[in-house]
């Protein structure tokens, strides 16, 4: 299965900055998502990123806030934009294909302060 | 819509003894099923899948799940339980049909706790 390589691992910001995380996969892949774990709950589905088209946003999720970049089908960034306390979750980026095996990233632990 | 339900915030089990942590499900197709254990400053691990063919699903570190069409349901199992499998355990669902999207939708998660 695909590996994922997620960065930054964890970060303290400063409230009104804005973070960008990455996730590098070492083979092609169509899609890819973005979800947010607040402390303490279940994982939430942010965006599908697929390579060559706009991000697919969720419900209460919007473009300004959580921008997202797929530039090609091994890369994409998620960035979290204009940072209040709020945000502090672990952000994770995730592969499916067709059903198949969903691999996850290792997750962005995000403090804000 | 899809849906997952764990009813149990939290299961407790001696080592030893076997344990079940509880997952239903809604879709409007056929399901596509997994479970995914996080360990504390972890991201998920992949345990086992459910997709089609046989209803018992084996998984990694002895882990296996069932599939109950009728019940809609796919509970996680393990015979002997061992300290070290105390963690967060999630359930996932992912309808077959397409046009529900490709994305997994999560259970609230299950905290299993195994003492010695």
């Amino acid at each position: 299965s695909a590996v994922i390589s997620q960065k930054p691992s964890r970060d303290i910001c400063q409230r009104g900055t804005s973070l960008t995380i990455q996730c590098q996969v070492d083979s092609q892949v169509t899609m890819m998502f973005w979800y947010r774990q607040q402390p303490g709950q279940s994982l939430t589905l942010i965006a599908t990123a697929n390579q060559g088209s706009e991000a697919t946003y969720e419900s209460g999720f919007v473009i300004d806030k959580f921008p997202i970049s797929r530039p090609n089908l091994t890369f994409s960034t998620l960035t979290v934009s204009n940072m209040s306390p709020e945000d502090s979750s672990i952000y994770l980026c995730s592969l499916g294909e067709q059903g198949e095996g969903y691999t996850f990233g290792s997750g962005t632990r995000l403090t804000v302060v | 819509a899809q849906s997952v339900a764990q009813p149990e915030d939290q299961v407790n089990v001696a080592e030893g003894n076997p344990l079940t942590v509880k997952c239903t499900y809604s879709v409007s197709g056929n399901p596509y099923l997994f479970w995914y254990v996080q360990y504390p400053n972890r991201g998920l691990q992949f345990l086992l899948k459910y997709i089609t063919g046989d209803n018992l699903v084996k998984g990694s570190y002895g882990f296996e799940a069932e599939f109950n069409k009728s019940q809609t349901s796919f509970h996680l199992k393990k015979p002997s339980a061992l300290v070290s499998d105390s963690a967060l355990y999630f359930c996932a669902v992912r309808d077959s049909d397409s046009n529900s999207g490709y994305a997994l939708n999560f259970g609230k998660g299950t905290s299993l706790l195994v003492t010695p």
